[in-house]
């Protein structure tokens, strides 16, 4: 199972928006409604920010968002702060009863 | 609250075995799944497999087919995953992460370093 496809980085000033793509297959990503993103700060856990392609967990603020066309899933972030400097997974459920992660976006905050 | 509490932090040389826990607490242990999720050195996250903490069925990545072994104690509340054959490439965190299709809840990692 290949690892799904994620831009290296992106960048925004504070107060703008970006989105991160995830480009998959119709077997992952295309197939299932089961996309996650996750965030992760230099040595810490990663934490789920979206599940589902498009729902966030409590406690998760309301900048975030995610969703899904075709192969392709994306999560924005509205409203950049400096505290979403961090990288950002994707993962989905595949068809092989597995599932794969992206490899990584590198937010940074101008 | 729920919490994964893993480990401590392994050596081991190339070509033998690892054997990471992770306890579960704060929550009904056999309600839900617990993933493993690999981090090489400045590299990205890397799903291994996954528990039915219920009845104990697996499911692994193919990269780990018949390498890897994920076994739970429900009177402990603990997973286990076992990983043979290691090699330097092996050097990873490795998480425990609560959930089914998504995972709210995560270890805090455990460092296994392979080294001759």
């Amino acid at each position: 199972q290949s690892a799904l496809t994620q831009p290296a980085s992106v960048s925004g000033s504070p107060g703008q928006s970006i989105t991160i793509s995830c480009t998959g297959t119709s077997s992952d990503v295309g197939g299932y409604n089961y996309v996650s993103w996750y965030q992760q700060h230099p040595g810490k856990a990663p934490k789920l920010m979206i599940y589902e392609v498009s729902n966030r967990p409590s406690g998760v603020s309301n900048r975030f968002s995610g969703s899904k066309s075709g192969n392709t899933a994306s999560l924005t972030i509205s409203g950049l702060q400096a505290e979403d400097e961090a990288d950002y997974y994707c993962n989905s459920y595949t068809n092989n009863n597995s599932y794969v992660f992206g490899g990584g976006t590198e937010v940074i905050v101008l | 609250q729920v919490q994964l509490v893993q480990s401590g932090a392994e050596v081991k040389k190339p070509g033998a075995s690892v054997k990471v826990s992770c306890k579960a607490s704060g929550y009904t242990f056999t309600s839900n799944y617990l993933h493993w999720v690999r981090q090489t050195p400045g590299q990205g996250l890397e799903w291994m497999g996954v528990i039915n903490c219920s009845g104990g069925s697996t499911s692994y990545a193919q990269k780990f087919q018949g390498r890897v072994t994920m076994t739970r104690d429900t009177s402990t509340s603990t997973v286990y995953m076992e990983l043979s054959s290691l090699r330097s490439e092996d050097t990873a965190v490795y998480y425990c992460a609560r959930g089914a299709s998504e995972s709210d809840y995560w270890g805090q990692g455990t460092l296994v370093t392979v080294s001759s």
